[in-house]
């Protein structure tokens, strides 16, 4: 069973680094890309970045001065870290597989961002 | 980039109702083209893949067609479950969604 999980600060300060970990169980992270992408009140949801089944990643260029996206796949978890938090990027943070549309997506996880 | 537009924003019919959702792409994206579905609280869920593929465990009744810039998913009878907000999104050039089109019983 394809299952996707996001784990993450519930708040973080403005200015500070958020770090989101995505760990997925019933495939395989060499065999799918993993795609960040975020939900927000002001600009509903925006594909932020990907990390492909070799390892390479690409970004929004929205995130990409801030944004970096890796993996460790013994552990099968892929991470996203975001720097410069602004009240903005307040929202709902998901991981989903990706082969073309996303068939799967994690719970997401809820970051406030805030003083 | 790539702009997607959806209509309406919200929408309201009957059970059994036949629905239609629109979304129109900035600029042509043949046929990749996605449609989900979001519950409150939920995360999205995929229904619709390439235009007009039903995704693997969608009921029959979720049916999607258009090509290049115009597209809409279409609900043959409305069930009480299917209240949520529908998303389409473009792959052809990055990825895209559209603003969303709040779906709620009459």
């Amino acid at each position: 069973q394809v299952q996707l999980k996001e784990t993450g600060p519930g708040l973080v300060q403005p200015t500070q680094t958020l770090s989101i970990t995505c760990t997925v169980s019933g495939f395989s992270l060499t065999s799918y890309y993993i795609q960040w992408i975020r939900q927000t009140p002001g600009k509903g949801l925006e594909w932020m970045g990907f990390i492909r089944s070799g390892g390479s990643t690409e970004y929004n260029s929205e995130f990409k001065s801030r944004l970096s996206i890796s993996r460790d796949t013994s552990k099968n978890q892929v991470f996203l870290k975001m720097n410069s938090l602004k009240t903005e990027d307040t929202g709902v943070y998901y991981c989903a597989r990706a082969a073309g549309s996303f068939d799967s997506w994690g719970q997401g996880v809820m970051v406030t961002v805030s003083s | 980039d790539i702009q997607m537009t959806q209509s309406p924003s919200l929408l309201s019919a009957s059970v059994g109702d036949r629905v239609t959702l629109n979304c129109k792409a900035s600029q042509n994206i043949y046929k990749n083209l996605a449609w989900y579905q979001q519950k409150l609280g939920e995360a999205p869920k995929l229904l619709i893949y390439n235009a007009n593929s039903l995704q693997t465990g969608i009921p029959s009744r979720f049916s999607g067609s258009g090509s290049g810039t115009d597209f809409t998913i279409t609900i043959s009878s409305l069930q009480p479950e299917d209240v949520a907000t529908y998303f389409c999104q473009q792959y052809y050039s990055g990825w895209t969604f559209g603003g969303g089109t709040k779906l709620e019983l009459k």
